[in-house]
């Protein structure tokens, strides 16, 4: 089954302890994407990936690192979270070639709680 | 940078009653997506309009692309309870696919 899939998919920690929210898909896509979705701001991206090696900035990076090592996976890192990370994320993934491929994909989201 | 509008923000609606948000873009878009949220769940792609004036259906919803490019709406005919979510815009221009902030539509039985 085509599906992107995010671990964990809930996740309480507490400020300052380093964390990892993985994401993987089995579509070969080439871009990648993570969201964070708050109520009344809808989604905002924070990184993106167009392929492997290559990331770039979304509207809301600050906090946070990813990398590409692998076409299939793309995971978030908070190196230090903060209370105001506390959100819910969604991984995302599409083809980047033809019109009818820019279907995104999104995971099932990974509700994250900084204390 | 480039910004999609949405509104309303909120609609609650009669089941059997029409439906429609809207979305207006900053700068010309390359196309618009669709996308439908139910509660506790992920955003699922509903259409993609490319060409200036489109129209397309998809049974009791109607998607238009205006004639500019910079705007878009969806309409719901004869709402139902299945219809409960958070429809979101997203447009792509220059720039990554940018989201509207969401319609959430309840419907009242």
């Amino acid at each position: 089954e085509a599906q992107v899939t995010q671990n964990p998919r809930y996740l309480i920690t507490v400020t300052g302890k380093k964390l990892t929210v993985t994401c993987s898909q089995n579509m070969n896509h080439e871009y990648m994407s993570w969201y964070r979705q708050d109520p009344g701001l809808g989604l905002r991206q924070i990184y993106y990936s167009m392929n492997v090696e290559v990331t770039d900035k979304g509207d809301v990076p600050e906090g946070y690192k990813v990398s590409r090592k692998e076409k299939r996976n793309f995971p978030l890192i908070l190196e230090s979270p903060s209370p105001n990370q506390t959100s819910l994320y969604f991984c995302a993934s599409r083809r980047t070639s033809g019109s009818i491929y820019n279907e995104q994909f999104f995971g099932p989201g990974t509700r994250l709680t900084v204390l | 940078g480039q910004q999609v509008m949405q509104i309303p923000q909120y609609q609650h609606v009669q089941e059997g009653e029409d439906f429609t948000t809207y979305c207006n873009s900053s700068t010309t878009l390359s196309n618009i997506q669709w996308y439908k949220q139910r509660p506790g769940g992920h955003p699922v792609f509903l259409i993609q309009l490319v060409k200036s004036g489109e129209v397309k259906k998809q049974k009791r919803l109607t998607f238009q692309f205006g004639e500019a490019k910079k705007n878009s709406s969806l309409h719901i005919t004869a709402t139902q309870t299945t219809d409960v979510g958070t429809y979101f815009c997203a447009g792509r221009g220059n720039t990554p696919l940018v989201f509207g902030k969401g319609t959430r539509l309840s419907v009242i039985a």
